[in-house]
């Protein structure tokens, strides 16, 4: 299995709070992407990485941001949670600009906004 | 455009038995087609992926059968078997630089013991 570790794996918390989620992988790869995944939408890519401070919107960036200052580390943050984003979020990374190669996905981080 | 359409949302199949789901996409630029494999509590998994230049994929049970001219590809796997339950995503991307994938909304298949 690819070493992709997503913090914290469950979260509960308030509307109007920030939220931050971690993304952590070990194996060197330059592309790295945030999805939710939500039920009868599947998973909505919502912002992405293709190298130390170079990002790029999603489908379904609004009400997020995203940092990633280490090749290894790719933060999502909610900087005012809203009951919406409610979700399971999935961190993926990928070796090569080429679609063709695989996205390996982490295990999930389970977020409820109350 | 920017679509993929899987159909059914939710399968039962007999142990034995062959499972299929189908995927419809519009966009011609697509030139990559993946499926996932995401059993409960993990992440989606590449489970087996075709180009458009060819009409059939195997790979042990799991089969994609892809139509150009039609805009269609479906899974099949053969001989289900009850690990097999999970849900399926298919997807589509393009080449030439743009490194997003275009997830279908899933199929959650239930394999009968």
């Amino acid at each position: 299995d690819a070493g992709i570790t997503q913090s914290p794996r469950h979260k509960v918390t308030e509307t109007g709070t920030p939220v931050t989620l971690r993304c952590h992988q070990t194996e060197n790869h330059r592309y790295m992407y945030w999805y939710r995944q939500d039920p009868g939408h599947g998973l909505r890519l919502i912002h992405y990485s293709y190298g130390v401070k170079d990002t790029d919107k999603g489908e379904v960036s609004d009400g997020y941001s995203v940092s990633r200052s280490k090749t290894e580390d790719f933060l999502l943050t909610l900087e005012s949670a809203t009951s919406s984003q409610t979700s399971v979020y999935f961190c993926a990374i990928s070796e090569s600009i080429r679609a063709t190669q695989p996205q390996h996905f982490g295990d999930g981080t389970r977020l409820s906004i109350l | 455009q920017q679509q993929v359409k899987q159909s059914p949302q939710s399968l039962i199949v007999q142990k034995g038995g062959i499972s299929i789901i189908n995927c419809a996409y519009e966009n011609t630029a697509f030139d990559y087609f993946p499926w996932y494999q995401q059993f409960p509590g993990k992440g989606p998994a590449l489970l087996i992926a075709i180009r458009p230049d060819v009409s059939e994929k195997k790979e042990g049970r799991f089969t994609i059968s892809f139509n150009k001219s039609a805009k269609q590809f479906s899974l099949h796997i053969m001989d289900s078997q009850p690990g097999d339950s999970a849900t399926y995503f298919c997807a589509a991307s393009m080449g030439g630089g743009d490194d997003k994938i275009i997830f279908g909304k899933g199929t959650r298949l239930h394999i009968l013991p």
